[in-house]
């Protein structure tokens, strides 16, 4: 079966440094998205991997190994608005996404 | 340009009732693919349709029907509702078949069965 796994929930604290992990195992790869989503709200894009290595927009950076199965996606400068729940989700070999259940998580003052 | 927009954005329905859920792609797009997001829980594909053809399905059941019109616009029906269908249902629009660009949603509708 199709597999991607994310913790359930996260805490840190403004201004801080945090990693959220996703693992997986799909049938085939074509690309691993992360995307934030708001309590209430539609989710919405935050990165695109396709190959190894480490991809920076600002204060997010997410990161892919495809022979581990591995990405994380890491947060800086943490702010009270990133608070929200964090998807990861594979393309498969059907071009089809398979997401995880999300990573909520939670920032303190 | 306008954006991914839903309707309703929310409806109450009972058990063995039939629902229709609108969707109006970002202007551009020609790829619609329908989620639905338990809560508490990352969404779960649907089906996707590209130029008025379904060419994917997740693991639904068929009487999650769908289909795509000449403006790219879709709905995605429900037939014989039963409890576990409550749910966010939410539709996404890209361009091209194969989703390796970004996905814009629509803010869901929410749909309770009772």
């Amino acid at each position: 079966g199709q597999n991607i796994d994310q913790p359930t929930e996260m805490t840190a604290t403004e201004g801080a440094i945090v990693q959220i992990n996703c693992t997986y195992q799909t049938s085939g790869f074509n690309g691993l998205f992360w995307y934030q989503q708001h309590a209430g709200e539609a989710p919405t894009f935050l990165s695109y991997n396709v190959l190894d290595g480490l991809e920076e927009k600002g204060r997010f950076s997410s990161f892919l190994s495809r022979s581990k199965g591995y990405s994380y996606l890491l947060l800086k400068e943490l702010q009270m608005k990133d608070s929200a729940s964090y998807l990861c989700a594979v393309l498969d070999s059907n071009y089809q996404l398979i997401w995880g259940a999300g990573t909520k998580l939670i920032i303190k003052p | 340009e306008t954006g991914v927009t839903q309707s309703p954005t929310h409806l109450i329905k009972t058990r063995g009732q039939q629902v229709t859920l609108r969707c109006s792609s970002q202007s551009g797009h020609n790829t619609v693919s329908w989620y639905q997001q338990a809560l508490g829980q990352g969404p779960q594909f649907i089906f996707q349709y590209y130029r008025e053809e379904e060419n994917g399905r997740g693991n639904f059941p068929p009487r999650f029907s769908g289909l795509q019109f000449p403006n790219y616009s879709s709905e995605l029906n429900v037939n014989a509702l039963e409890l576990d269908d409550s749910a966010l249902y939410l539709c996404a629009s890209s361009l091209g078949a194969e989703n390796t660009g970004e996905l814009f949603f629509g803010e869901g509708s929410r749909l309770t069965v009772l």
